[in-house]
């Protein structure tokens, strides 16, 4: 079965803590894209990556990292220096050939601070 | 500044009738549009998409319509099924100027269909 998965299903942050989102797809996509959606809003573009060791930051990329060492799998690290990090994280990916594609996404991930 | 807006947060229709959800921009540069459907706690479910070429594009249920005069487009959904019950979203990218495949998210639009 292709697809993309996202785990875990549920994160805990304490303050000052660095964690990690997970998000791997087996659909032999070369572009991946990270969106947060919080209550109420639509999704906003933290980062995105069209072919593997490379990617670009989206419109709210501050407090985040990632790496794409592998076509397969993007991580994204939500780091301390993210003040309100608390919101529903999405993983998603596309063909990457250039020309109006559709992104297909993940599970997701609900990260929230104690 | 907000470049998609579904100004709708809910709609309430009976099954069998027709839902329709609306969406503006204000991108002229927009020209691939695209409507998901989410369920609480899920990713979301692309639904159909649409070329700025085209004003019409149709999948069993489903119609998008693009009036890019007005730059306004709008999803269909007949008949409508409770099952259709989530909240929807438009979402849009600029291909030709950015070549990137960024997606830009209207709020959404929370469809209710009652039996």
């Amino acid at each position: 079965d292709g697809g993309i998965t996202q785990s875990p299903k549920y994160l805990f942050r304490k303050e000052g803590q660095n964690v990690t989102l997970s998000c791997e797809q087996n659909l032999n996509h070369d572009a991946m894209y990270w969106y947060r959606q919080d209550p109420g809003q639509g999704l906003r573009l933290i980062y995105y990556s069209q072919i593997v060791n490379d990617f670009q930051k989206g419109d709210i990329a501050e407090g985040y990292s990632v790496s794409r060492e592998k076509k397969e799998s993007f991580p994204l690290t939500v780091t301390s220096a993210q003040k309100n990090p608390t919101a529903f994280y999405l993983c998603a990916s596309s063909m990457g050939g250039y020309n109006q594609e559709t992104q297909y996404f993940g599970p997701g991930t609900r990260l929230l601070v104690l | 500044d907000q470049q998609v807006k579904q100004n709708s947060p809910s709609l309430s229709v009976q099954e069998g009738r027709i839902s329709i959800l609306n969406c503006d921009y204000t991108n002229s540069m927009f020209d691939y549009f695209l409507w998901y459907k989410k369920y609480p706690a899920e990713g979301p479910t692309f639904l159909i998409s649409i070329s700025s070429i085209k004003d019409k594009n149709e999948d069993g249920r489903f119609t998008v319509f693009l009036n890019k005069s007005a730059k306004h487009l709008s999803l269909h959904i007949v008949p409508s099924q409770p099952g259709d019950s989530a909240v929807y979203f438009c979402a849009a990218s600029a291909w030709g100027s950015s070549n990137t495949g960024k997606l830009i998210f209207g709020q959404g639009t929370t469809l209710q269909v009652k039996p």
